[in-house]
């Protein structure tokens, strides 16, 4: 599974649009990108996944480069709620599901 | 949310017990995992299942063996519980996508064990 690097932490003000990066630079044709998050000391919660194109629903928006080594999750309207820890993760999606998770992004969201 | 119980939630052991952690599942979902996360790790996967009786190593399964007799149970059994395994322990579930055989890669958490090896 191709390697995917994430910034430590970030800090967004609460109502504005979170954007978290992730490069996943020898991503394969076939691996699929996936985030997650993990709000402290809860287990983590799917956010969203994608192939190729961009991809939306209730919680966030992903944007893949045309060339797949970058994707960016979109949180549009943070709130402190959404503070958490976020996993961009680089599998296929038909080997068994065997995501491996990295260090993520400490998202902290401040009033 | 996703039907998905670990028992015990907690846990203290001495080193060399042997100790069990049960995930169960009420979603008939094909596909179960067992992580552990530890500070500076992550998560890490030990043990996946994708069948009953279908068991396969993760990344860290030194120290760990899995059953999975039923499609709702999958056990994680510590044969002697050593202080490296002080860990909280995650299990995940996930469905293939319309039937067929192909995973999604959509996990479902459950609220994890916590376990102290003294």
């Amino acid at each position: 599974d191709a390697k995917t690097t994430q910034p430590t932490s970030m800090d967004c003000a609460e109502g504005r649009a979170a954007n978290l990066p992730c490069n996943h630079s020898t991503i394969s044709g076939n691996e699929y990108v996936y985030w997650y998050r993990q709000i402290h000391s809860q287990g983590p919660q799917y956010i969203i996944h994608g192939l190729k194109n961009n991809e939306t629903n209730e919680m966030a928006s992903l944007i893949i480069t045309e060339d797949r080594k970058s994707s960016t999750l979109i949180l549009p309207h943070a709130t402190l709620r959404d503070t958490a820890v976020y996993y961009c993760i680089a599998g296929h999606a038909n080997q068994g599901g065997k995501l491996i998770f990295g260090q993520g992004t400490e998202l902290s969201v401040k009033p | 949310d996703a039907g998905i119980t670990q028992s015990p939630r907690h846990k203290v052991t001495e080193t060399g017990t042997p100790v069990t952690l049960r995930c169960h599942q009420t979603e008939n979902h094909r596909y179960m995992y067992w992580y552990r996360q530890d500070p500076g790790h992550g998560l890490r996967l030990i043990h996946y299942s994708y069948g009953v009786k279908d068991t396969d190593k993760g990344e860290v399964s030194d120290g760990y063996s899995v059953s999975r007799s039923k499609t709702e149970d999958f056990l994680l059994t510590l044969e002697s519980a050593t202080s490296s395994q002080t860990s909280v322990y995650f299990c995940a579930i996930s469905e293939s996508k319309r039937g067929l055989s192909i995973n999604t890669g959509e996990l479902f958490f459950g609220e994890g064990s916590r376990l102290t090896v003294l």
